[in-house]
């Protein structure tokens, strides 16, 4: 199976600040397979980014996706307070399907 | 909208079972496929499997495969995951989703989430 490998574990940043996360897949992953997830606490995860770059219905352009093969990219420019949270990468393109373990973005 | 509606939380014994269901209502429901996911206490997401309503096709996780089994009921737009032989490490927080579009397996729509504790 495809392990995606997230990093950091932790970010911690103050509102204003931007936010890189990394994604690195284990095998070559098509862009139109990899996700971004947001999850806050005591929440169902929300999708932020599909296809790698696609920001999904109502997700604030502060939000962008980047990469190909085994690297991707979530910036998060001039966080929010309702950003800090846990994000999570996945791939859908094989079968089992994965997720990254999550990077949390604490204040 | 779509709006995908789980079934309660559920307390199970180990080495029973548990079916956790989830009714979509919104758009087409042969359309596109349901995925169960699952979160452990302060853990990450876990894919379960997919399953599509239109042809009954399944994909479950390689270490879910002897004990999940995935189905739809497409007169009433339910899908059900059952999960036997229950461990205490199967307690967690179970979401089923659904694709965020025909072709586009993202997950863009999400149940409120099933608590099934193993205790």
């Amino acid at each position: 199976e495809i392990v995606l490998t997230q990093s950091p574990g932790t970010l911690s940043l103050s509102p204003g600040e931007s936010a890189t996360l990394s994604c690195r897949a284990s095998e070559s992953v098509s862009r139109s397979h990899l996700a971004w997830y947001q999850q806050r606490p005591g929440l169902a995860p929300r999708l932020l980014i599909y296809g790698a770059s696609s920001r999904a219905t109502g997700i604030p352009d502060r939000f962008s996706g980047s990469g190909s093969g085994t690297d991707f990219t979530l910036t998060i420019s001039r966080l929010e307070p309702e950003d800090f949270a846990v994000y999570y990468c996945q791939q859908n393109g094989f079968s089992p399907e994965t997720f990254g373990q999550g990077t949390k973005v604490e204040i | 909208q779509v709006q995908l509606i789980q079934s309660r939380a559920e307390v199970k014994k180990p080495g029973a079972s548990v079916r956790v269901s989830c009714k979509a209502s919104g758009d087409t429901f042969a359309d596109y496929s349901f995925t169960w996911v699952r979160q452990a206490p302060g853990q990450g997401l876990e894919w379960m499997g997919r399953i599509s309503p239109y042809n009954g096709n399944t994909h479950y996780a390689p270490k879910l495969q002897d004990r999940v089994t995935m189905t739809t009921d497409t007169s009433s737009s339910t899908v059900y995951m059952d999960l036997r032989s229950l461990r205490s490490d199967d307690t967690a927080m179970y979401y089923c989703a659904r694709d965020l579009g025909f072709a586009e397996l993202s997950l863009g729509f999400w149940g409120q989430g099933t608590l099934v504790t193993v205790s």
